[in-house]
Order: C-alpha cells, then sequence, then structure tokens
C-alpha cells in the first residue's frame, strides 16, 4: 500500500524557517518524480515545487522561487521542503504528491497518491 | 502561466442527477489534464488522467473528455458520497496549475 505522511509543520513567525518532510512508503520512491502542493485557508489547490526521482531536477513556483528548497534522500524514501524566509501568504496545508508514472519531470502526469498534509501557519 | 477556468464555481444537484464541470486552459495542453476531487480533511483524490482516462478504483460514473484547451468531467448519476471539491490541473506546462474549484452539493 502507498503511503506518504508529512511532518515538520507547526507556527512559525514570519521570515522564520521550516522543513517539511514526506516519508514515502509501498512503492520504489526513487522512480517517481513527487511534488509539494498546498492548500491555504479557503483557497483552491496551488503547486508549489516537484523534483525528478532521481533528485537532480527541481522547479518551483514563482511565488516560492529562492525561498523554498526541494529535495529528496531515496536512500531514506524521503522528500524534503526547505522553506525559509516565510510570509504569512505562505500560510496552507502542506501536501506531498507523487506523480502517476513520471521519473523526470519532462513527463509528468497527473498525482495519484496524497499525503494527508501537514498545516503551516506563518503568523507573529 | 496557464490559467485554468473551472465552471460553475458551485452547483447543487439532486442524487441521481448528471452533472458536468468544466474546465478551460488558457494554452492548448493537448491531454495533460488531471481531475480530482477533494473532501474536507483528506487527501485530493485522482480521478481522471490524460483528459480521459478513469484511475484505478474510481467509479464508473465519473468520466472525463476534451483536448487541447476544453475539458469536461461528468458524473453520470451523481451520488451523495461525490459531495466535494472537483479541481482540474494542467501538466502541460510548468508551473502546474489549477483550477479554482468547483463545490458540488446534493439538493
Amino acid at each position: 500500500e502507498v503511503q506518504l505522511v508529512e511532518s515538520g509543520g507547526g507556527l512559525v513567525q514570519p521570515g522564520g524557517s521550516l522543513r517539511l518532510s514526506c516519508a514515502a512508503s509501498g512503492f520504489s520512491f526513487g522512480s517517481y518524480a513527487m511534488s509539494w502542493v498546498r492548500q491555504a485557508p479557503g483557497k483552491g489547490l496551488e503547486w508549489v515545487s516537484g523534483i525528478s526521482g532521481g533528485g537532480g531536477d527541481t522547479y518551483y513556483a514563482d511565488s516560492v522561487k529562492g525561498r523554498f528548497t526541494i529535495s529528496r534522500d531515496n536512500s531514506k524514501n524521503t522528500l524534503y521542503l526547505q522553506m525559509k524566509s516565510l510570509r504569512a501568504e505562505d500560510t496552507a496545508v502542506y501536501y506531498c504528491a507523487k506523480d502517476l508514472r513520471a521519473m523526470y519531470f519532462s513527463d509528468r502526469s497527473g498525482f495519484d497518491y496524497w499525503g494527508q498534509g501537514t498545516q503551516v501557519t506563518v503568523s507573529s | 502561466d496557464i490559467q485554468m477556468t473551472q465552471s460553475p464555481s458551485s452547483l447543487s444537484a439532486s442524487v441521481g442527477d448528471r452533472v458536468t464541470i468544466t474546465c478551460q486552459a488558457s494554452q492548448d495542453i493537448s491531454k495533460c489534464l488531471s481531475w480530482y476531487q477533494h473532501k474536507p480533511g483528506k487527501a485530493p483524490k485522482l480521478l481522471i488522467f490524460d483528459a480521459s482516462i478513469l484511475d484505478t478504483w474510481v467509479a464508473s460514473r465519473f468520466s472525463g473528455s476534451g483536448y487541447g484547451t476544453d475539458f469536461t468531467l461528468t458524473i453520470s448519476s451523481l451520488q451523495p458520497e461525490d459531495v466535494a471539491t472537483y479541481y482540474c490541473q494542467q501538466c502541460g506546462t510548468l508551473p502546474i496549475t489549477f483550477g479554482q474549484g468547483t463545490r458540488l452539493e446534493i439538493q
């Protein structure tokens, strides 16, 4: 059974940092591209960042470019999102999501598995 | 960025009704389009990928169609468990973008 379990969320002050983790199991983790998707309160889904299966290619939404860093440790089956210079508008539930079939982001498709999400609140 | 416009934004229908949600892309995305069902407090669930392919274990009352810029999600006979918000998502061009969502309720 495929499982994605996020952790690391919490309350942080504006300008602060946080690192999210997503522990994966039930599939060959390094064979699939992964993404982070967030949902701000009362808003829709927003793609934040993606990474290829091998970790060599990373992609970001303009809203987080230069502040967030996505990475993965395939030996630990874990995806990460390092978030710095956090702003109030980064407040959201953050989901990790597995690409349906692609190892490389150029072959991306839909997301067939999602975690339950972790809440990030940026407030003083 | 490719803008994805869903309509309607909200919808109320009766059990057994046929329900249609549309999604329009601001640029040609070929068939790189997925549909998700999202219930509060739950992980989003993939329903349709490649515009028209039903994901595994998804009920056959769901179907998708379209190509290029215009896409449709159809529920052939609405069930109470279908109450949720539905999103389209394009994968044709980065950044990946989602529609604003369609909230579906039972009358």
